[in-house]
């Protein structure tokens, strides 16, 4: 199973709105409606963010939202705060035989 | 509060073996799927290996089957992995998953760090 595609890195202004898109395939995000996004700061662990493409866990700020498109993926994250900087992944359920979970290959989001 | 804490980590030789534990509190450990996912020293988060609610079916991630054996004691709310003939490129820190459904992970734990010397 081969790891979702995130873009490297994104940037943006403080209050601009950026996105990061994650691109699999039929099988994974193109197939089920099972996408998550996870926020990590360095040294501490992976938080959720957003699951089931569009849902927010509880207390998670309204700034970010998910949405899909075919095979592809996107974390949106409004009015961009200085807090916002860290690394962002998607995962997604997979239908491979194996059910072997899957991460995208992460995106670090900088705030300029 | 729901509560992770994995213990186990350390320094092993190549070609050596580790028993990681993650000891779980604050909800009912034995309703949930479980996993471990492991991240490199700089790279990114690597899904390693799941387990269902009640230890009945087992998934690993293809390049690591038949080294490593997830499992889990629900009566202690507990969740292993058994790792051997461990190599270099095993070295990460490995993270205690809660699994809320369809692979979306909802609860991690802070982490043991596994340094395997060749």
């Amino acid at each position: 199973q081969s790891a979702l595609t995130q873009p490297a890195s994104v940037s943006g202004s403080p209050g601009q709105s950026i996105a990061i898109s994650c691109t699999g395939t039929s099988s994974d995000v193109g197939g089920y409606n099972y996408v998550s996004w996870y926020q990590q700061h360095p040294g501490k662990a992976p938080k959720l963010m957003i699951y089931e493409v569009t849902n927010r866990p509880s207390g998670v700020s309204n700034r970010f939202s998910g949405s899909k498109s075919g095979n592809t993926a996107s974390l949106t994250i409004s009015g961009l705060q200085a807090e916002d900087e860290a690394d962002y992944y998607c995962s997604s359920y997979t239908s491979s035989s194996t059910l072997e979970g899957v991460f995208g290959t992460g995106t670090t989001v900088f705030v300029l | 509060e729901v509560h992770l804490e994995e213990s186990g980590g350390g320094l092993v030789q190549s070609g050596g073996s580790l028993r990681l534990s993650c000891e779980a509190s604050g909800f009912t450990f034995g309703s949930y799927w479980m996993c471990w996912v492991r991240q490199a020293p700089g790279k990114g988060l690597e899904w390693v290996a799941n387990i269902k609610e009640d230890g009945s079916a087992k998934y690993y991630v293809d390049s690591l089957k038949g080294r490593f054996t997830i499992s889990r004691d629900n009566s202690k709310s507990s969740l292993y992995l058994h790792m051997n003939s461990l190599r270099a490129d095993d070295t990460a820190l490995y993270y205690c998953v809660r699994d809320q459904g369809f692979h979306s992970f909802d609860m991690w734990g802070q982490g043991t760090m596994v340094t395997v010397s060749s």
